[in-house]
């Protein structure tokens, strides 16, 4: 059963701090990771794909790394509106197996 | 731009079906693989199923294979999810979207979502 794993699972941080968030595949998905941003009550949004590549749009304060099984999402300069989970995604193959999220709250 | 538009949910017995819609517009409907993806109340994102552009391919989580049928209509630039004897479990908001490819790719642009919830 293949399994997507996110860490931390929620995490505080201040207004222009740096935070980075690991995601962790059961097995090798080369590059075919996703990372999304969901605001409370908001719709999810596309940040990266492609484990490094920003989306139209996104801030170049979010930036993906890693390949085969590990992962890792990185906002330099948090915002305000950066509080929101995030959620990493495999995409190579079905399942589209979503990790269970990381909370990201203000200190 | 694009935009999906869900429609359909609403509050359903256990055991009863419901078949969501998702309306597309602001791109070429044919060409884009679409899923279907439901957020439990307070949980976290669950894929559900998703179909090719051309209808050869639909897949579904393991949780939901039997019960749901993921279908489309690229005359009418609609998506639909078939659900079928309803479970508790099931009461989630459901969003539609598009995969950034014909055959599969990340999840680009989401609709808004509606809400099933199955209460007897």
């Amino acid at each position: 059963d293949f399994q997507m794993t996110q860490s931390p699972s929620s995490l505080s941080a201040s207004v222009g701090d740096s935070v980075t968030i690991t995601c962790r595949a059961s097995q090798d998905i080369r590059h075919y990771v996703a990372w999304y941003q969901q605001a409370a009550g908001k719709v999810p949004k596309l940040l990266i794909y492609e484990a490094s590549t920003l989306q139209l749009g996104v801030p170049s304060r979010f930036r993906g790394s890693g390949s085969g099984t590990n992962f890792s999402l990185t906002i330099s300069r948090l915002q305000p509106e950066d509080l929101a989970t995030y959620y990493c995604q495999k995409y190579d193959t079905d399942p589209w197996t979503f990790g269970p999220g990381t909370k990201v709250d203000m200190k | 731009q694009v935009q999906l538009v869900e429609s359909g949910g609403g509050v359903v017995q256990p055991g009863m079906s419901l078949r969501l819609s998702c309306a597309a517009s602001g791109f070429t409907f044919s060409y884009y693989a679409m899923h279907w993806v439901r957020q439990a109340p307070g949980k976290g994102l669950e894929y559900v199923a998703v179909i090719t552009s051309d209808e050869t391919g639909s897949y579904y989580a393991e949780s939901v294979k039997g019960r749901f049928t993921i279908s489309r209509d690229n005359s009418k630039n609609t998506l639909y999810l078939q659900i079928n004897n309803l479970r508790v479990e099931d009461t989630a908001v459901y969003y539609c979207g598009r995969l950034g490819g014909s055959y599969w790719g990340a999840f680009d642009f989401w609709g808004q979502g509606t809400l099933v919830t199955v209460s007897s």
